[in-house]
């Protein structure tokens, strides 16, 4: 069964940092494209970052290049996400989902985690 | 970017049949997919590239659709299905979603 558990949500001030963590099981990490997906309160679904199967590529949105760096340790079969200068608009559920590319749907999410900047 | 427009709710009644659009403002080709999602939950996948039913998923859920215009259908609809709705679209970047259609039984 697959399993995708985020953690590291929290509450962190307007521009400060915070990393948010997946924890991949039930099928083999290093072979599909990971993603992160964020839902504000009551508001719509937001694509955030991928990440190809090594780790070599990444796309982001221009509301948080530069500001967000998605990785992963195939090893561990983890899934990362450092979030830099963080803004209030910034404040939702981050998810993590899996994909087997770019052009795929968002197969599988885990539960989220919390991410509430505000000072 | 590639805006989706949703109408924001439909309500029906069990056993009927509802549609569910989702108008692209430019071309995606068949890179569109659907999501259920219920309170409190993560969104689950339903259709992939428009018209395949994703594993597990209900026949009674179907896509159609190319190009700007696509549709959800449940025929006929139960009582679970009471949840939002959202298409996204993976052709173009940035990979973008529809504002959500919210499902309500009478």
């Amino acid at each position: 069964e697959v399993q995708l558990v985020e953690s590291g949500g929290g509450l962190v001030q307007p521009g400060r940092s915070l990393k948010l963590s997946c924890a991949a099981s039930g099928f083999t990490f290093s072979n599909y494209y990971m993603a992160w997906v964020r839902q504000a309160p009551k508001k719509g679904l937001e694509w955030v970052a991928t990440i190809s199967t090594s780790g070599s590529r990444t796309y982001y949105p221009d509301s948080v290049k530069g500001r967000f760096t998605i990785s992963r340790d195939n090893a561990k079969s983890s899934l990362y996400l450092q979030m830099n200068s963080l803004k209030s608009e910034d404040t939702a559920t981050y998810y993590c989902a899996r994909q087997m590319y770019t052009t795929d749907p968002f197969a599988y999410w885990g539960q989220g985690t919390l991410v509430t900047v505000s000072s | 970017d590639t805006v989706l427009t949703q109408s924001p709710a439909l309500a029906v009644s069990p056993g009927e049949r509802v549609s569910i659009s989702c108008r692209a403002s430019e071309g995606v080709n068949s890179y569109m997919h659907w999501y259920q999602q219920k309170p409190g939950q993560q969104p689950k996948l339903l259709i992939y590239k428009a018209s395949n039913l994703a594993s597990g998923v209900p026949a009674r859920f179907s896509g159609s659709g190319s190009g700007t215009d696509f549709t959800l259908t449940i025929d006929p609809v139960e009582a679970d299905d009471t949840a939002t709705y959202f298409c996204q679209q993976s052709w173009n970047d940035p990979r973008t979603f529809g504002g959500g259609t919210k499902l309500e039984l009478k």
